[in-house]
């Protein structure tokens, strides 16, 4: 089973700040490397696929990097709507999910 | 409007059954592969099965291999979850998710059923 590491698990930002969330896969996922965002009590909404390529109506503050076993999503510039737990997941053989990065309001 | 509507959890002693169903609406559900991914209360998210477009090919999560059983009906556009020996580490809430056309993401979800195996 291949495992994502996501980091750092807390983020405290300011609106307006950059976010830099961190996903590691224990092997290489290519680029089958999909971010969601999920609000409390709210369904997860895919943000990124195939490491790089934004959801549609997601917002151009939003991207994704990387392949292999190192990603990155970035948001440019955090608007108060953001601050949420962000989730990164993997198609192998199966799907898996990391533990999740929240970011919150510092 | 794309949308996927969750019915059918509930609380159920350990041991017990529940079948999930999932109405979809919005999209032509036979053309794509479905899922079934929960979230334990506090906890991440756990993917539990899949179910390809034509309902011919299921995988499951090792965690519930054996136990519970994925199906759909194309003509009911509805996708379902059967689960059986439930545990308490099953508590969770239970998404269906729609698969995009690579299955590598899922790019729409229901807003989830509650399930909690207690006595």
């Amino acid at each position: 089973e291949i495992v994502l590491t996501q980091s750092p698990a807390t983020l405290s930002l300011s609106p307006g700040e950059r976010a830099t969330l961190s996903c590691r896969a224990s092997q290489s996922v290519s680029s089958f490397l999909a971010w969601y965002q999920q609000k409390p009590g709210q369904a997860p909404r895919l943000l990124i696929y195939d490491a790089s390529n934004r959801a549609t109506g997601i917002p151009a503050r939003f991207s994704g990097s990387g392949s292999g076993t190192d990603f990155t999503l970035t948001i440019s510039s955090l608007e108060p709507e953001d601050f949420a737990v962000y989730y990164c997941q993997q198609r192998g053989n199966w799907w898996t999910f990391g533990q999740g990065t929240k970011v919150e309001i510092k | 409007e794309v949308q996927l509507l969750e019915s059918g959890g509930g609380l159920v002693q350990p041991g017990g059954s529940l079948r999930l169903s999932c109405a979809a609406s919005g999209f032509t559900f036979s053309s794509y592969a479905m899922s079934w991914v929960r979230q334990a209360p506090g906890k991440g998210l756990e993917w539990v099965s899949v179910i390809y477009s034509g309902g011919s090919s299921t995988y499951y999560a090792d965690s519930v291999k054996g136990r519970f059983t994925i199906s759909r009906d194309n003509s009911k556009n509805t996708l379902y979850l059967q689960m059986n020996s439930l545990r308490a580490e099953d508590t969770a809430v239970y998404y269906c998710a729609k698969a995009v056309a690579s299955h590598d993401a899922f790019d729409m979800w229901g807003q989830g059923t509650m399930v909690t195996v207690s006595s």
